[in-house]
């Protein structure tokens, strides 16, 4: 298994640009999750989806769009990119949350925004 | 909402020796997990250690223990017979056992250990 992957692992945008982060995973994992890490802080949530077609919003998702059409697949959009999304970018995914089970992590996309 | 703290943006062990991490975390719930994931500067995040609240035996992998302490609401992470490899950050999650978007993970600062030869 390849586990959770991300591509690209690393973009310059220009302000007002656009952009899709990619996220697959290949452990028929229902649930997919974004985060954003911002330098010395911990990771915080921006979208997560519990299965194809079902997405939420988490902590951080103004800026932002996803989709859910696979189970494998989970898109990040990021539309105006602002300099306030440079970030580094990590997608994650879970069998079962509920019972604990803990999360896998992609290598993340380190994104600047200039 | 739920709160995850670690008090020590760095820490310093020496090669074989023991260093503990601290994590607290803030919350009314009485059924939830906590994890400890490993970030070394590859920056791929890795899960260290996982406990749930509702056992009172404390977690423990190979040279990686923690110290639950439920009362107090702290977890922190044991690291014995520390190696070069050890070296990155580590970051303190909290779960809820509650689904939907309760049942996400919520992570500390993070704290970045060093390990010298």
């Amino acid at each position: 298994n390849a586990g959770v992957t991300q591509t690209p692992k690393f973009r310059i945008l220009k302000i007002g640009q656009s952009m899709t982060l990619q996220c697959t995973q290949d452990m028929n994992h229902n649930y997919m999750y974004w985060y954003r890490q911002d330098p010395g802080m911990g990771l915080k949530l921006i979208y997560y989806s519990v299965g194809a077609g079902i997405t939420d919003k988490g902590e951080v998702p103004n800026g932002y769009n996803v989709s859910r059409s696979t189970t494998e697949d989970f898109p990040l959009r990021l539309e105006l990119a602002a300099p306030s999304q440079t970030s580094v970018y990590f997608c994650a995914s879970s069998y079962n949350p509920d019972r604990g089970k803990e999360q896998y992590f992609g290598p993340g996309t380190r994104l600047t925004v200039t | 909402a739920q709160t995850v703290t670690q008090s020590q943006p760095e820490m310093s062990v020496q090669e074989a020796e023991t260093v503990t991490l601290s994590c607290t975390y803030d919350t009314s719930e009485s059924d939830y997990y906590l994890f400890w994931y490993k970030q070394p500067p590859s920056r791929q995040m890795i899960l260290v250690i996982r406990q749930e609240a509702y056992k009172q035996q404390n977690a423990t992998e190979n040279r990686f223990s923690v110290n639950f302490q439920k009362a107090a609401k702290s977890f922190s992470l044991k690291i014995s017979d520390s190696q070069l490899g050890d070296a990155a950050m580590y970051f303190c999650a909290y779960r809820s056992a509650r689904g939907g978007s309760q049942g996400n993970l919520i992570f500390g600062k993070g704290t970045k250990l060093s390990v010298k030869p």
